[in-house]
């Protein structure tokens, strides 16, 4: 089956540093989502991008789906963006598979 | 936010005792999915639904069943639960504008003792 990897797999940040997430993926992708999973638990959605680039204020996503990976910037990162940083693909049917994240910890 | 709840969001349990999940929804979605998530695995498939009535296995199905009857619930059920069972589970839901795209429930904590 596909493999998806992320790196990496723990980052800790100062608060107002920028960085760069990697998600790598074994095979040709039908799309790709980006969740933040927060302190408490909670899944939420970042990006819905199988290809191109997106915006959402202070982060933007890239898949660049021939070479399979896609690329999650954080810019001026707040204590709030803290939590795990998931990407997970869908590939020839209605199922998606999750990476195992990346763990980021923002401290002011 | 989609408009989906999980009940109960907390339970204990004894081993043995069958234990069922519940996920609703108010976006009147196709797909639902139930998934566990374990330290050092993610988020991992137990089972979906593509339509009333219409399941089928994910990546980890054994000692799980799910029904669906109605197109808003979605029932996650343990036969018998095992301390191997223990584990956050999540409901998550997709057929809107973006056909495939997930959206997830808040979770239900189940601890198996």
């Amino acid at each position: 089956g596909i493999q998806v990897e992320q790196s990496p797999p723990d980052l800790i940040l100062q608060e107002g540093a920028n960085s760069t997430l990697r998600c790598n993926f074994s095979d040709s992708v039908n799309n790709l989502q980006w969740f933040h999973q927060n302190p408490w638990g909670q899944l939420i959605n970042l990006f819905y991008i199988p290809s191109g680039t997106k915006q959402n204020g202070r982060l933007s996503a890239t898949t660049v789906a021939t070479e399979r990976y896609s690329l999650l910037y954080i810019s001026s990162s707040q204590t709030t963006d803290s939590g795990v940083y998931f990407c997970a693909v869908r590939y020839n049917t209605d199922k998606l598979i999750f990476g195992t994240g990346t763990r980021l910890q923002v401290f002011p | 936010d989609a408009g989906i709840t999980q009940s109960p969001r907390h339970k204990v349990t004894e081993t043995g005792t069958p234990v069922t999940l519940r996920c609703h929804q108010t976006e009147n979605h196709r797909y639902m999915y139930w998934y566990r998530q374990d330290p050092g695995h993610g988020l991992r498939l137990i089972h979906y639904s593509y339509g009333v009535k219409d399941t089928d296995k994910g990546e980890v199905s054994d000692g799980y069943s799910v029904s669906r009857s109605k197109t808003e619930d979605f029932l996650l059920t343990l036969e018998s639960a095992t301390s191997s069972q223990t584990s956050v589970y999540f409901c998550a839901i997709s057929g809107g504008q973006a056909a495939y795209e997930q959206y997830f429930g808040p979770g239900t904590r189940l601890t198996v003792t």
